[in-house]
């Protein structure tokens, strides 16, 4: 099983919303990140959890908030977002070899729009 | 901070020519490198990566790149080009250590099109 599996596929919310994106792998991958994409853009990194800890935030908006249950599920939790957060959410994961890692194995996308 | 650019947001070239996406990266100590391709509204799957084995790495599709240390490249070929190849490529870097051992950046991405 190589797949990340990412639900919804679409998703449209209004502005006082609360919502939230999955993600899902069973590769044994510890490491398991967040970005977003704008159209015609490349895939700007969000978060990064690793052994589910969360080891890399970007300076993300607090109307973004993360979430690693365990080593398989990663979410991310949308509240109050705006017009400008609608983009497609990519979901990757990898197996962090001692301090660096592999390659990223990327889910399908959530596309959310918000109204 | 490591980073890569991708030369040209747009190559176009004809079915059955010589495809080159060119990508250069900035890192005082050679990063581990890969080529990602994304076809619209999908996810991105990866086309082949460097890790400091054999400078030139083969991946899938047909695609080739090479590990230019001297010229801090990893451009990406593909002899004979096919209409399937009609896609956005992005060159991605990750550093080898360090405390962003864990990011992987992204180039702005080269549309290519081929031509019938």
């Amino acid at each position: 099983d190589t797949e990340v599996t990412q639900t919804p596929k679409h998703l449209v919310m209004g502005m006082t919303n609360k919502k939230s994106l999955k993600c899902e792998q069973h590769m044994g991958h510890r490491a398991m990140y967040w970005y977003k994409q704008k159209a015609k853009k490349p895939p700007e990194l969000m978060f990064v959890y690793s052994y589910e800890k969360l080891s890399i935030n970007e300076s993300v908006p607090s109307r973004f908030s993360p979430e690693c249950p365990n080593s398989s599920l990663l979410n991310l939790h949308l509240h109050a977002l705006q017009p400008e957060d609608s983009a497609l959410y990519l979901c990757a994961s990898s197996f962090p070899n001692g301090r660096t890692n592999t390659e990223a194995f990327f889910g399908q996308g959530t596309r959310l729009t918000v109204v | 901070a490591q980073s890569v650019t991708q030369l040209g947001s747009h190559v176009s070239v004809s079915e059955g020519a010589l495809v080159l996406l060119r990508c250069n990266y900035s890192s005082s100590v050679p990063p581990y490198l890969f080529w990602y391709v994304q076809y619209p509204n999908q996810g991105l799957q990866l086309l082949l990566k460097y890790t400091s084995a054999a400078t030139l790495v083969k991946g899938i599709n047909g695609f080739e790149a090479e590990f230019k240390k001297s010229e801090t490249s990893f451009h990406l070929t593909k002899p004979s080009a096919h209409m399937s190849d009609a896609a956005e490529y992005f060159c991605a870097v990750s550093p080898r250590r360090g405390s962003n051992a864990s990011k992987i950046i992204f180039g702005s991405g080269t549309r290519l099109s081929i031509q019938p």
